[in-house]
């Protein structure tokens, strides 16, 4: 089991490039979300979907655009990049129903964008 | 959205000692799901213990357990025996009962000394 994997791991944008960070899991999850970090800030949720076809917006979603075409993967575009979106991005995935399932992070993509 | 407070950004304590993390929370909820979760310096985000609402008894993982306090909405983890390799940060998550999304508080930094 690789768990979640997510890549690049570092990437280095201009402003008004776009670019896709890949999300990947091999544990047959539906849930799956994308979260960034700033210093001070904790997690904030940007997108989710709980299930292949089916996502929504989270607390911060503005900039960020996803969609989930297969149960494994889900990447988040970046449109136009701006310096604000300069973060960690961190993808998880959990096991959909009610319990107290665990949230499973990536290891990051640390993201600058100049 | 529920909000999750760690009141602390930065604690210290010596190797072998105890220390406690505090995290209030804010919800009507009478159901929810609360977490720990540990980021150290390699970024990744690791699942400390969790706790059920519905579940008087506080949770005990190893030399972490909580104090669940759920007329207080206060969810404080205490770390018994501490190690060098418990330095990282501190996050403590809510999760509504019908939903998927963890809500964030901002960290607590935690320092070991020897």
């Amino acid at each position: 089991n690789a768990g979640v994997t997510q890549t690049p791991k570092f990437q280095v944008l201009k402003t008004g490039q776009s670019m896709t960070l890949q999300c990947a899991q091999d544990m047959n999850h539906e849930y799956m979300s994308w979260y960034r970090q700033d210093p001070g800030m904790g997690l904030r949720l940007i997108h989710y979907s709980v299930g292949a076809g089916i996502t929504d917006q989270g607390e911060v979603p503005n900039g960020y655009n996803v969609s989930r075409s297969t149960t494994e993967d889900f990447p988040l575009r970046l449109l136009s990049a701006a310096p604000s979106q300069t973060s960690v991005y961190f993808c998880a995935s959990s096991r959909s129903g009610r319990g107290a399932y665990e949230q499973y992070f990536g290891p990051g993509t640390r993201l600058t964008v100049t | 959205a529920q909000t999750v407070t760690q009141s602390q950004p930065e604690m210290s304590v010596q190797e072998a000692e105890t220390v406690t993390l505090s995290c209030t929370y804010d919800t009507s909820e009478s159901d929810y799901y609360l977490f720990w979760y540990k980021q150290p310096p390699s970024r990744q985000m690791i699942l400390v213990i969790r706790q059920e609402a519905y579940k008087q008894q506080n949770a005990t993982e190893n030399r972490f357990s909580v104090n669940f306090q759920k007329a207080a909405k206060s969810f404080s983890l205490k770390i018994s025996d501490s190690q060098l390799g418990d330095a990282a940060m501190y996050f403590c998550a809510y999760r509504s009962f019908s939903g998927y999304a963890l809500n964030f508080g901002k960290g607590t930094s935690l320092l070991v000394t020897p």
